[in-house]
Parts: C-alpha cells; structure tokens; sequence
C-alpha cells in the first residue's frame, strides 16, 4: 500500500532533549517535506526536499535539522527541543515539485510532540 | 495580510445543501491543494489544481488563474463531509517547492 509513515504518533519530552521524528515512504516520491500545525496559524512549512542529498528551509525552520541520506526517508531532527515546538507536525511526499499536474501530496498521519 | 486567504472560516450546512469554500491568493503560483483534514487529525489530498476545473464524485474544484481565486464545491452534503478543507498553493517563485496554506474552513454538515 502507497503511504508515508511517521514515527511516534505521539511525543511527550523535556525541554533540551533531542529527539527525532522519522518520515518513510515507499512511492518512489522524490519531493518531502516537512510542516507544523497550530491553532490559529494553521500549516506553515519547516523544511522541504526536492531529491537525495538536496535539503532547503521552509517558512519556520529554526530550531529544526532536516537530512535526505536515503530517497524514502527524511526525519526531522530537533536537537534542543523548547516548548514552543509543542505542535502537530506532518509530514508529506509527492513526485517532482514541478510536475504539478501529476503530483498531489500524501501525508502521514502526524506525530503530536509536547516538550515541556 | 496573508498569502492565502480562506472564506469562509467556519461553515455549518444541513445535509443536502450545495457548499462552497472559496480562497484567494496573493502570489504567482503553479498549483492550488485542496486538503481535507478530519477530526482525528489525518490530512487528505483531495485536488491539485493549475487550471480549469476538476471533479471527483460530489466534490467539484474550480481556480481562476488571473483572478487568483479557486473555490471547492461540495454538492448534496452528508455529515461525513464535515472536516476542515484546507487551501495551500505552490509558489511559481520557489517552482513550486514552497508550499503556502490557507488557515482552513470548518465544515459541519448537521443530519
């Protein structure tokens, strides 16, 4: 089944420890990225990648590290989590950005981090 | 004032009415998502637009390009429509690697 795959669904931490939500999918997609959700500023964008080894920031990327060893993977790292990246946090696949009649997004199924 | 704009924020219908969300957006873009989000959280693509207009059982998707304007249209609601529709475009500047959203509609569809 075509998917994209988040771990945890859920993360509760502590303030300083770092900690890594990972991100899979297995339709060969060569664009991912990475968004954070909160109430009243709905989806903003972390970070994004348009293929292996090529990595660019988004609209909100401090306090996050992204890497895109592998086509399928792409975790979001955050070394020193703070409580203000308490927040649902997605992430999504499609083909090529450009080929936007033939791309729709897939997203996982989010992953609920509270850093107290 | 943001890049994309939603109306309207929240929406309640009875079941049957014809619906429709509309977004408007400030930038060049080379395509327009509509999401749906429901309650628990998972978010689905349901159309990528760059022109025209597209259709997928009672959900219908239009943008006008020069007016920088989509709308999604839902026909005969059923309360299993009811979920947050998210509007997000692509932007031509970053060849549509950043991706802009609206902040969502509420819909609820009461029976």
């Amino acid at each position: 089944e075509a998917q994209v795959t988040q771990n945890p669904r859920y993360l509760i931490t502590v303030t300083g420890k770092k900690l890594t939500v990972t991100c899979s999918q297995n339709m060969n997609h060569e664009y991912m990225s990475w968004y954070r959700q909160d109430p009243g500023l709905g989806l903003r964008q972390i970070y994004y990648s348009m293929n292996v080894e090529v990595t660019d920031k988004g609209d909100v990327p401090e306090g996050y590290k992204v890497s895109r060893k592998e086509k399928r993977n792409f975790p979001l790292i955050l070394e020193s989590p703070s409580p203000n990246q308490t927040s649902l946090y997605f992430c999504a696949s499609s083909l090529r950005h450009h080929q936007a009649g033939n791309s729709p997004l897939h997203f996982g199924n989010g992953t609920r981090l509270t850093v107290t | 004032k943001n890049e994309v704009e939603q109306s309207p924020q929240n929406l309640t219908a009875q079941e049957g009415e014809f619906i429709t969300i509309n977004c408007s957006y400030s930038v060049g873009i080379s395509a327009l998502h509509w999401l749906q989000q429901h309650p628990g959280g998972g978010i689905v693509s349901l159309f990528m637009l760059s022109s025209g207009k597209k259709k997928h059982g009672r959900l219908i998707a239009t943008i006008n390009i020069q007016e920088k304007h989509s709308s999604l249209h839902i026909t005969a609601s059923h309360p299993r429509d009811s979920a947050v529709y998210i509007c997000a475009v692509r932007s031509e500047e970053t060849s549509g690697s950043r991706l802009t959203f609206g902040e969502g509609t509420q819909l609820t569809v009461n029976p």
